[in-house]
């Protein structure tokens, strides 16, 4: 089974300032396609997940591009360039190359 | 609009059965993949199960194969989760999440989780 590990777990942030978080696999996420089977999701307080970036680097509707996401293999990075009160919540990453496993989840509060 | 509900939580005693449900509305149910999702109260998300569009395949966690079975009804744009012989640890609560497609071209895709429902409560407790 492949086994997901993201850090910080906990991140505190000054709302404009840019925040990072990581994750890494297990085992590589590289498809033989080239494209990395890898997402990442955010659940605000109180909600469902929600998609942000799929195939590692793809935005996905109506997610602002503050947000992106980078990596290959099996390291990845979230990065949001300048906070928002908003973003506050877990966000999960989550390979797709076996069924599916998640990440611990990294907690984003504002300072 | 797009959506899922999910239905039939509740409180089960250990080594009971529950159904959960979950009704889709506002896309064509019958050409999506499907999943369950769950999340135990204070934890992270832990992914459950999933089926094919037209319910032939179907793939669980090591956590609920032999126990839990999933299934749906494309007549009623319903998805199912029947779970047996539940245990503490079951306790969660269960979204179901629909696979989106990315077409890479000639018949090769990726699927993302792109509408999750509102969850329902599973309590297994004595």
């Amino acid at each position: 089974d492949i086994v997901m590990t993201q850090s910080p777990l906990s991140l505190p942030v000054t709302p404009g300032e840019p925040a990072s978080i990581s994750c890494r696999s297990s085992q590589s996420l590289l498809h033989s396609n080239g494209y990395n089977y890898f997402d990442w999701y955010l659940q605000r307080p109180g909600q469902s997940p929600q998609l942000l970036i799929y195939l590692g680097s793809i935005r996905a509707s109506g997610v602002p591009d503050r947000f992106s996401g980078s990596g290959s293999g099996t390291d990845f990075t979230l990065k949001i360039s300048r906070v928002e009160a908003e973003d506050v919540g877990i966000y999960y990453c989550m390979q797709a190359l076996q069924t599916r496993t998640f990440g611990q989840g990294t907690r984003l509060e504002i300072k | 609009q797009v959506q899922l509900v999910e239905s039939g939580g509740g409180v089960v005693q250990p080594g009971r059965s529950l159904r959960p449900s979950c009704a889709a509305s506002g896309f064509t149910f019958n050409i999506y993949v499907i999943h369950w999702v769950r999340q135990a109260p204070g934890k992270g998300l832990e992914w459950v199960a999933v089926i094919s569009h037209d319910g032939t395949k179907k793939y669980y966690a090591d956590s609920v194969k032999g126990r839990f079975t999933i299934s749906r009804d494309n007549s009623r744009n319903t998805l199912y989760l029947q779970m047996n012989s539940l245990r503490v640890e079951d306790t969660a609560v269960y979204y179901c999440a629909r696979e989106s497609r990315y077409d890479f071209g000639s018949g090769a895709y990726y699927g993302y989780l792109d509408v999750w429902g509102k969850g329902t409560t599973v309590t297994v407790s004595s």
